[in-house]
């Protein structure tokens, strides 16, 4: 049984580019997440999905980020005209319906130019 | 609104003594799930545990136990005999409602266990 798994693990890009990460849920988990942890913080919402529907977004989610979860499988989170303020680790977490308990994948750092 | 603050922000501690990572919440809801995750050196976080508003025993697993107290709104953490690879940052997070909503989290206690 696989857990959540997020790609890429790293990424540098510069400022004004566009970045897309990947989160692959644990199988049959319904729920997905994105949080979004600076340093010395804890990790911060940004986005969930219900299968396919995106049911809540964060007000740190502005209009350059967009999340997609088009099968109810991989979630995808992309990020427009990227900032040096964006710079951070980006997490996904998966959840069964009836269970409570997020488990979290690796992250994505995206570093920001 | 919904909050977590972990005070602590570094505890430091020699091998084998026990520590307590403290946790206050604040929440409107009567319902309410609280977590505690564990962030070693490589960055993943692990779950440790999930409690819900309504049960208030405390629990053991281990050499770590957990403290929920609703009259003081605390929900907190204690490594017994703590080890090295215990050295991490341990975040309480809660959640409202049915629980299967977005975590919140504190901002984190930095556990540093030395040899």
């Amino acid at each position: 049984d696989t857990g959540v798994s997020q790609n890429p693990r790293h990424k540098i890009t510069k400022r004004g580019q566009n970045v897309t990460f990947r989160c692959d849920p644990i199988s049959e988990h319904n729920r997905l997440y994105w949080y979004r942890q600076t340093l010395g913080q804890g990790p911060e919402f940004l986005t969930y999905f219900q299968n396919e529907a995106q049911l809540e977004k964060s007000r740190l989610l502005s209009d350059r980020f967009s999340a997609e979860r088009p099968k109810g499988s991989f979630s995808t989170l992309e990020i427009q005209r990227t900032e040096q303020g964006d710079s951070a680790m980006y997490l996904c977490a998966s959840s069964l319906l009836a269970h409570n308990e997020q488990f979290f994948g690796p992250g994505t750092r995206l570093t920001v130019l | 609104a919904q909050k977590v603050t972990q005070a602590q922000t570094e505890i430091s501690v020699v091998e084998k003594e026990d520590v307590t990572l403290d946790c206050v919440y604040e929440t409107r809801d009567t319902t309410y799930y609280l977590f505690w995750y564990k962030q070693p050196p490589s960055g993943e976080l692990v779950f440790l545990i999930r409690r819900n508003s309504f049960d208030e025993q405390n629990e053991i697993s281990g050499r770590y136990s957990w403290n929920f107290q609703k009259s003081t709104s605390s929900f907190n953490f204690t490594i017994t005999a703590s080890q090295v690879v215990d050295s991490a940052v341990y975040f309480c997070a809660l959640s409202e409602n049915s629980g299967n909503t977005p975590l919140v989290f504190g901002k984190g206690t930095r556990l540093s266990v030395i040899a």
